[in-house]
């Protein structure tokens, strides 16, 4: 079992629909982070927070917006997406931002997200 | 610019056998390096990582290697069982930074 919760499993929305996908990890990690990752294609950084505050924003739309109202949980907020915008969402977290030492990061099982 | 490269998408293998995976690197300042494996709907898993100050590191059934003058890593897994059919990922990191992910590899382990 992923100790990386991540609810729901399976969305469906509008592209005027506002959603939220949530991540919750209790394993005392300071850094979460989001990905996306598009069918055949390597997991893509979108944000990182360290110690609850944003160290990281890979330059993505506004329409994401990510929120780490405490070390165990992660939000990331959808608003106006784009049908392009479908993926599978994976929540991660890590010891430390950055991968400090081993880089290693544990994600969770992911949100499969389709836009209609 | 991809730095991670996986260049082969696929590979399949008898069971008991080993298989091979490869991957290719061009940024020399990367200092570790790490596989994950991931199952069709569920989040990739850390397999085995290696430091670029060692050229091999053993976990099981699992063995990395690396070759610096090369930049070229690979993973062994030996003896192959089905349950190791996956996609599985090579990524590595510079320092701090983000771990940039190669495209993955399909390994299918045949009974």
């Amino acid at each position: 079992d992923t100790e990386v919760t991540q609810t729901p499993k399976h969305l469906v929305m509008g592209m005027t629909n506002k959603k939220s996908l949530k991540c919750e990890q209790h394993m005392g990690h300071r850094a979460m982070y989001w990905y996306k990752q598009k069918a055949k294609k390597p997991p893509e950084l979108m944000f990182v927070y360290s110690y609850e505050k944003l160290s990281i924003n890979e330059s993505v739309p506004s329409r994401f917006s990510p929120e780490c109202p405490n070390s165990s949980l992660l939000n990331l907020h959808l608003h106006a997406l784009q049908p392009e915008d479908s993926a599978l969402y994976l929540c991660a977290s890590s010891q430390e931002a950055g991968g400090m030492g081993t880089g290693e990061l544990f994600f969770g099982e992911g949100s499969r997200l389709t836009v209609l | 610019d991809q730095q991670v490269k996986q260049n082969s998408p696929s590979l399949s293998v008898q069971e008991g056998r080993i298989s091979i995976l490869n991957c290719d690197y061009t940024n020399s300042m990367f200092d570790y390096f790490l596989w994950y494996k991931k199952y069709p709907a569920e989040g990739p898993t850390f397999l085995i990582s290696i430091s670029s100050i060692k050229d091999k590191n053993e976990d099981g059934r699992f063995t990395v290697f690396l070759n610096k003058s090369a930049k070229h890593l690979s993973l062994h897994i030996v003896p192959s069982q089905p349950g190791d059919s996956a996609v599985y990922f090579c990524a590595a990191k510079v320092d701090n930074s983000k771990l940039t992910f190669g495209k993955g590899i399909t390994l299918s382990v045949r009974p």
